[in-house]
């Protein structure tokens, strides 16, 4: 298996511009995470999808952050319009849904906004 | 609730010295444990599991539920050891989706 595949794996823009990033989580897992990672505040969870319902969104900094996951290989995270403060790696995971089970991580997306 | 506590930022040793990354967590059931590793600019990789009671790397990570800890440790530190290390709970109480909390993290510097 590919892993979790994200993509870009760069992004540069200017503020106020739309920032989508993908994910395509590992074929046969049902849950799906988004996580920011910056210095300042670690590893921060998002939002997560189980079965392609998004289950918790409490994570999701402002209006301005948006996700999707129309079927079980595909999710978009949208930042409309972006600001510099957005400026994180993004992380994509998926696992299989049970309780001992690790999430596997794709190799983020480094976004920059200028 | 349901937190994991890594009370280092940064854990600077030199090489051929022992290491021990800690963790503690709170969790009111029976807990499901994993340490991830993160080399510079890469993802978060899987380390272990203490389900597995494997070592991974030299390292091995011990269940305490008495002291509700599951440090991580390693007899001899080697340089490429030099990463983040975040400790990770299954968070049963999401209705088994898969939910991990994670710690703070913790950048584990090995000096030659």
């Amino acid at each position: 298996d590919a892993g979790v595949i994200q993509s870009p794996r760069h992004e540069v823009t200017e503020m106020g511009q739309e920032v989508t990033l993908r994910c395509k989580p590992i074929s046969g897992h049902n849950s799906l995470f988004w996580y920011r990672q910056t210095m300042m505040r670690g590893l921060e969870l998002l939002i997560y999808f189980n079965n392609n319902v998004p289950i918790d969104d409490s994570g999701m900094p402002e209006d301005r952050f948006s996700a999707k996951m129309p079927n079980a290989s595909f999710s978009t995270l949208k930042i409309q319009p972006s600001e510099p403060r957005d400026s994180a790696v993004y992380f994509c995971a998926s696992t299989q849904s049970a309780i001992n089970q690790p999430q596997h991580f794709g190799d983020g997306t480094r976004l920059s906004i200028l | 609730a349901q937190r994991v506590t890594q009370p280092e930022k940064l854990l600077s040793v030199f090489k051929g010295a022992p290491v021990e990354l800690k963790c503690n967590y709170s969790y009111s059931g029976s807990p499901e444990l994993f340490w991830y590793v993160q080399y510079s600019r890469q993802r978060l990789q899987l380390l272990l599991r203490h389900i597995s009671r494997e070592s991974i790397k030299g390292f091995t990570a011990d269940l305490n539920k008495g002291e509700t800890s599951f440090h991580l440790k390693k007899p001899f530190a080697q340089e490429e050891d030099s990463a983040m290390y975040y400790c990770a709970l299954s968070a049963s109480n999401s209705g088994n989706t898969g939910k991990l909390i994670f710690g703070q993290g913790t950048t584990l510097q090995v000096k030659p």
